[in-house]
């Protein structure tokens, strides 16, 4: 089973609101990844879990906060958004740390008004 | 850091044609993944080939790793096979889990 599984496939959502995304995998892979893309833009990677410690923060601002809470499972939680924050919200897995292969969720696509 | 260039940025085809994509990259690598977006966003995993030749049925890909570039071969396209195709590596000199995605193929297949 190659599957990376995201909820909700579509999320819309107010400035004042506090939403949450949320990633699963059941390959026993030990690192998980957020990656954000803009319309006819590549991936842009956000965050890096591996064995459930925060290994790569982006620069991204605190209005996205990651939480992995086992090794399946990889939230995002949003607050306080902006409209430019609108885009395809792309979760992956790998193996290990290196020389691993990404597999990718389907993502899901988020609409700040 | 490291820079990818996949080309060409659009290409339009007939069904039944064949075509290469080609990505370049400017320093070594320890992974090199090709992926198919499809019009849902889906990142389709196609190949990982950070060196030498796969074929996956109609698909296929090479990576020359000391000449530093990856082709992707399309033989009897599809409509199916329309998207986003991207290249990605994993730069030998940076983060190990870092994968640097060039600004892909935009490949439409008419029926």
């Amino acid at each position: 089973d190659t599957e990376v599984t995201q909820t909700p496939k579509h999320l819309v959502m107010g400035m004042t609101n506090k939403k949450s995304l949320k990633c699963e995998q059941h390959m026993g892979h030990r690192a998980m990844y957020w990656y954000k893309q803009k319309a006819k833009k590549p991936p842009e990677l956000m965050f890096v879990y591996s064995y459930e410690k925060l290994s790569i923060n982006e620069s991204v601002p605190s209005r996205f906060s990651p939480e992995c809470p086992n090794s399946s499972l990889l939230n995002l939680h949003l607050h306080a958004l902006q409209p430019e924050d609108s885009a395809l919200y792309l979760c992956a897995s790998t193996q290990g740390v290196a020389y691993n292969e990404q597999f990718f969720g389907p993502g899901t696509r988020l609409t700040v008004l | 850091g490291i820079q990818v260039e996949q080309s060409p940025p659009d290409l339009i085809l007939q069904e039944g044609a064949n075509s290469t994509l080609r990505c370049n990259f400017s320093d070594s690598v320890n992974n090199l993944q090709w992926f198919h977006q499809n019009p849902w966003g889906q990142l389709i995993n196609l190949f990982y080939i950070p060196s030498g030749t796969k074929q996956n049925g109609r698909l296929s890909a090479t990576t020359v790793a000391t000449e530093r570039y990856s082709l992707l071969y399309i033989s009897s396209s599809q409509t199916t096979d329309s998207g986003v195709y991207f290249c990605a590596v994993e730069y030998s000199g940076g983060s190990n889990y870092k994968l640097t995605f060039g600004k892909g193929t935009l490949l439409t297949v008419n029926p």
